[in-house]
C-alpha cells in the first residue's frame, strides 16, 4: 500500500525558509501529492498539491523529485503562525475519495 | 466566506448514550466526509457521501452512522458511544472528490465520553 514518511518534528527560526521533506517511494503514477497543515484545535487546512511539476501558491511551494518518490514543502519565510502539524498525503486516483495520510511533521518556529 | 461549519465544537455524552454531531457547508460541494482523529494521530476516514450516495469505509464500526438530508447538511450518529470513541470528529467537503481537488475541513467537534 502507498504510504508517506515524514520526520516527527522540525524546528526553524522565524522569518527563515523551511523545507519539510516527505518520502513516498511507493507512489503510483497517477497519485497526487497533497499537503495539509493543522493548527492546534483546528481542522486541517489545505496547503498545496501537485502531480509531477513543482507548484507555487500564496502559502507555499511544492518541489517534487523527478522520480516522484519524494517531495518537499517549502515555506519561504516562516512566521509564528506557521507553527502546526504538516501532513504529506497521497491522493490516489484509483480511490478518488481517500487521502493516504502520513503521520505528520510538527513544525516548531522559534522567535 | 464559504465554509464548513461543525456544531457543537465540544460535546460531552455518557457511555452508551446516543449522540449526533452536525456539519453544514456553504460551498455547495457534492462530497461530504466524516473523519475521526485521535490524539497525535492523523485523521481517519469513516465514510463519505457523494451527493446522496453513501460510502462506508470497511473498518468503520457499525456503531457509527451518517445521514445527509440535503446538499448542505450531514450528520454523524454514534449509537452507543464507548470510551474508545472519544476523539475529534472532522467534517470535510470537496467539489467532486477527484484526486486533484482539495478537501475543505471544518474545525471539528471534540467528543468526550463520561
Amino acid at each position: 500500500d502507498a504510504k508517506t514518511t515524514q520526520p516527527n518534528s522540525m524546528e526553524s527560526n522565524e522569518e527563515e525558509p523551511v523545507h519539510l521533506p516527505c518520502n513516498h517511494s511507493t507512489i503510483s503514477g497517477t497519485d497526487y501529492i497533497h499537503w495539509y497543515r493543522q493548527l492546534p484545535s483546528q481542522g486541517p487546512e489545505y496547503v498545496i498539491h501537485g502531480l509531477t511539476s513543482n507548484v507555487n501558491n500564496r502559502m507555499a511551494s511544492l518541489a517534487i523529485a523527478e522520480d516522484r518518490k519524494s517531495s518537499t514543502l517549502i515555506l519561504h519565510r516562516a512566521t509564528l503562525r506557521d507553527a502546526a502539524v504538516y501532513y504529506c498525503i497521497l491522493f490516489q486516483a484509483v480511490s478518488n475519495y481517500q487521502l493516504i495520510w502520513g503521520a505528520g511533521t510538527k513544525l516548531i518556529i522559534k522567535p | 466566506d464559504a465554509m464548513v461549519i461543525q456544531n457543537p465544537r465540544y460535546q460531552v455524552t455518557q457511555f452508551g448514550k446516543p449522540v449526533t454531531l452536525s456539519c453544514s457547508q456553504t460551498l455547495n460541494h457534492n462530497v461530504m466526509y466524516w473523519y475521526q482523529q485521535k490524539s497525535s494521530q492523523a485523521p481517519k476516514l469513516l465514510f463519505h457521501y457523494y451527493d446522496k450516495d453513501f460510502n462506508n469505509e470497511a473498518d468503520t464500526p457499525d456503531n457509527f452512522q451518517s445521514r445527509r438530508p440535503n446538499t448542505s447538511f450531514c450528520f454523524l450518529d454514534i449509537r452507543s458511544p464507548g470510551l474508545g470513541d472519544a476523539a475529534m470528529y472532522l467534517c470535510a467537503t470537496s467539489r467532486s472528490g477527484k484526486s486533484n481537488q482539495p478537501q475543505h475541513f471544518g474545525d471539528g467537534t471534540r467528543l468526550s465520553i463520561l
